[in-house]
């Protein structure tokens, strides 16, 4: 297993275009995160999953974010309508079980709304 | 909620020496996760170490070990002998127990000297 994997690794779009974020978590893992990072600042939690069902989703996630994890394995994320603010990092990241095991990041997707 | 506060954005140290990174958190709960994380340079954050609030003993993972002080709230992560592959940013984490999200501080960008 090569660890968590993310696509794309960078995003160029139009403001008001729609992207989708696609990550693989390590096959073995139950729970999926994502994360977005802007410079200079830590991980802010966006959603998180246990299997395919959505656990917690931030209140800073407005209507124009989405997240998926159909069948318990990957998962996307799409931004509908992006704004210049979208421009930032989003993770991804995984662990095994409830026990607050170790989280493993993927290497990010780095998006720029332009 | 909980808010974890690095309050050092920016460290250096010499190769060889040793440096420490002050982390502090505020929450209400009794029972939680603590993580410093390590960000190198355009790759993937990894985990460097755990402490469960329930043990008293110090967490270490060879050159690095932390100071947890629970009633002061405070996490600090100690490295000894400094190498150049510590170069990279470090965030201290927060998990409360059965949680899915951490709450992560602002980092502290560490830079080691030859």
């Amino acid at each position: 297993d090569t660890g968590v994997s993310q696509d794309p690794r960078h995003k160029i779009t139009k403001r008001g275009q729609n992207v989708t974020f696609r990550c693989d978590p390590i096959s073995e893992h139950n729970r999926l995160y994502w994360y977005r990072q802007t410079l200079g600042q830590g991980p802010e939690f966006l959603t998180y999953f246990q299997n395919e069902a959505q656990l917690e989703k931030s209140r800073l996630l407005s209507d124009r974010f989405s997240a998926e994890r159909p069948k318990g394995s990957f998962s996307t994320l799409e931004i509908q309508r992006t704004e210049q603010g979208d421009s930032a990092m989003y993770l991804c990241a995984s662990s095994l079980g409830t026990q607050n095991t170790e989280a493993f990041f993927g290497q990010g997707t780095r998006l720029t709304v332009v | 909620a909980q808010t974890v506060t690095q309050s050092q954005p920016e460290m250096s140290v010499q190769e060889a020496e040793t440096v420490t990174l002050s982390c502090t958190y505020d929450t209400s709960e009794n029972n939680y996760y603590l993580f410093w994380y390590k960000q190198p340079p355009s790759r993937q954050m990894i985990l460097v170490i755990r402490q469960e609030a329930y043990k008293q003993q110090n967490a270490t993972e060879n050159r690095f070990s932390v100071n947890f002080q629970k009633a002061a709230k405070s996490f600090s992560l100690k490295i000894s002998d400094s190498q150049l592959g510590d170069t990279a940013m470090y965030f201290c984490a927060f998990m409360k127990q059965q949680a899915g999200k951490s709450t992560f501080g602002d980092g502290t960008t560490l830079t080691v000297k030859p």
